[in-house]
């Protein structure tokens, strides 16, 4: 079973601009988080879809924002960059309901992002 | 690679030594605990879970040990090798499987 992607792995942008991350779960897997990491800042939360809807919330501005996709692929943009955007971009899949199933989420590899 | 925090606790242990990483949590009412290895330039890997129903678990090379009265886990790794060095995060799941909360991290060096 292929493990969660993420596209791009690296992305050099300037203040200002947007910029659109993807990631693709676990084949079967229908809730996709993100977080945002940075030294010192650990793993921080920044949402989570389930089946198309956004169910969870962490506590970052309104210029990030995600959506998920009938197939369960999911994007998070990021608009109006800023410095402090810069970050390594984690986007994790699991199953995401109260099964038996373990509730265990698998990271991708990270978007390495630069903001200039 | 990059490091994925500079300020993070440091365990430093011999090659072939066990290692002991600690995490305490926060929610009483969590209900699945899981650890997770984080090398430099990779997202985190599950190493190994248990359930609040459990108070020890063996995988291998590995074992988690949950205590609920003073919500403290640990992560015992036997022998430890070069490989192992990385951050170690762990995660508090509640029993819908939707709220994750992620520690801190600890960072593990293995020295030969």
């Amino acid at each position: 079973k292929a493990g969660v992607t993420q596209t791009p792995r690296y992305l050099i942008k300037t203040r200002g601009q947007q910029v659109t991350l993807s990631c693709s779960p676990i084949s079967g897997h229908r809730s996709v988080s993100w977080y945002q990491q940075t030294p010192g800042q650990g793993l921080q939360f920044l949402f989570e879809y389930f089946s198309e809807t956004q169910r969870n919330k962490g506590n970052f501005p309104g210029r990030f924002s995600g959506r998920q996709f009938s197939n369960s692929r999911s994007e998070m943009n990021v608009s109006t960059l800023e410095l402090g955007d810069s970050a390594l971009y984690l986007c994790a899949s699991s199953f995401g309901t109260s099964s038996s199933a373990a509730p265990t989420q698998y990271f991708g590899p990270g978007t390495r992002l630069l903001v200039l | 690679g990059e490091s994925v925090g500079l300020h993070l606790p440091t365990l430093s242990v011999q090659e072939g030594d066990n290692s002991i990483i600690n995490c305490a949590y926060s929610n009483s009412a969590s209900d699945y605990f899981i650890w997770y290895k984080q090398e430099s330039g990779k997202g985190p890997q599950f190493i190994i879970d248990i359930r609040s129903n459990m108070d020890k678990r063996q995988g291998q090379r590995v074992t988690v040990l949950l205590n609920k009265t003073v919500k403290h886990l640990s992560l015992q790794i036997a022998a430890t090798q070069p490989g192992d060095s990385a951050v170690y995060f762990c995660a508090e799941i509640d029993n819908y499987g939707q709220n994750f909360v992620f520690g801190p991290g600890t960072r593990l060096s293995v020295l030969p």
